[in-house]
């Protein structure tokens, strides 16, 4: 697709449970980052990959999250022993390296809905 | 301190009506960009607008415009010529250190909440 995909658009886990979210960026895109938004509020940033190599996890809440992307593309954030308020939407992003043509604005999928009960 | 502070929070505007959505940001760097960002109750996030530190003139876009206030610190949104789809969360958004060929995060404030009256 033209776009950022994310899946699963809705995931609801038992305190406890592991989770996993993937994010497919746009084609061509080098940098990645992953979001946190709680309902009413702005998106909080996680990590941030460029390439396969993640330069940024700054914005990791805790060591129950983790965040890949072995081959360049496609990232998957992973979420250990789920809290309650781990329950947020967690949004990818895709730009371009900055350059004199382009702003580096990031592109962002739909998200991915977590419920820990 | 916030990077970015948006303090008004829930706003009206009458259909076709101006409204400006406020924003100041917070940074040392001399090299940064602002970002506006639209996120309709559908929850995907819409790029509006960016303004470079650098740039000499306010970023314009259709019926989009910052006032740009460096030395304050602001960059304020107006939107032109309200419309119903409009009604949405705004996010102002600002990235640092920006240096050509190297990408860093956005960092996003607490959003506006704009409904636009018939």
């Amino acid at each position: 697709g033209a776009g950022v995909s994310q899946s699963p658009r809705y995931k609801v886990a038992k305190r406890g449970q592991d989770v996993a979210l993937r994010c497919d960026p746009i084609s061509g895109h080098v940098s990645l980052f992953w979001y946190q938004q709680a309902l009413g509020q702005g998106p909080e940033f996680l990590t941030y990959f460029q390439n396969e190599a993640q330069l940024d996890k700054s914005g990791l809440p805790s060591d129950r999250f983790f965040a890949e992307r072995p081959e360049g593309s496609v990232s998957t954030l992973k979420i250990q022993r789920t809290q309650q308020e781990d329950s947020a939407v967690y949004l990818c992003a895709s730009s371009q390296i900055l350059g004199q043509a382009n702003t580096g604005e990031l592109f962002f999928g739909e998200g991915s809905r977590l419920t820990v009960l | 301190a916030q990077k970015i502070t948006q303090t008004q929070p829930g706003m009206f505007v009458q259909e076709k009506e101006a409204v400006t959505l406020d924003c100041t940001y917070d940074t040392s760097d001399p090299s940064y960009g602002l970002f506006w960002y639209k996120q309709p109750s559908s929850g995907e996030m819409i790029f509006l607008i960016y303004q470079g530190s650098y740039d000499q003139q306010n970023a314009t876009e259709g019926r989009y415009s910052l006032n740009f206030q460096k030395a304050r610190k602001s960059a304020n949104l107006v939107i032109s010529a309200s419309q119903l789809g409009d009604s949405a969360m705004y996010f102002c958004a600002m990235r640092e250190r920006v240096r050509s060929g190297a990408n860093s995060k956005l960092t996003f404030g607490k959003g506006i909440t704009l409904s636009v009256r018939p």
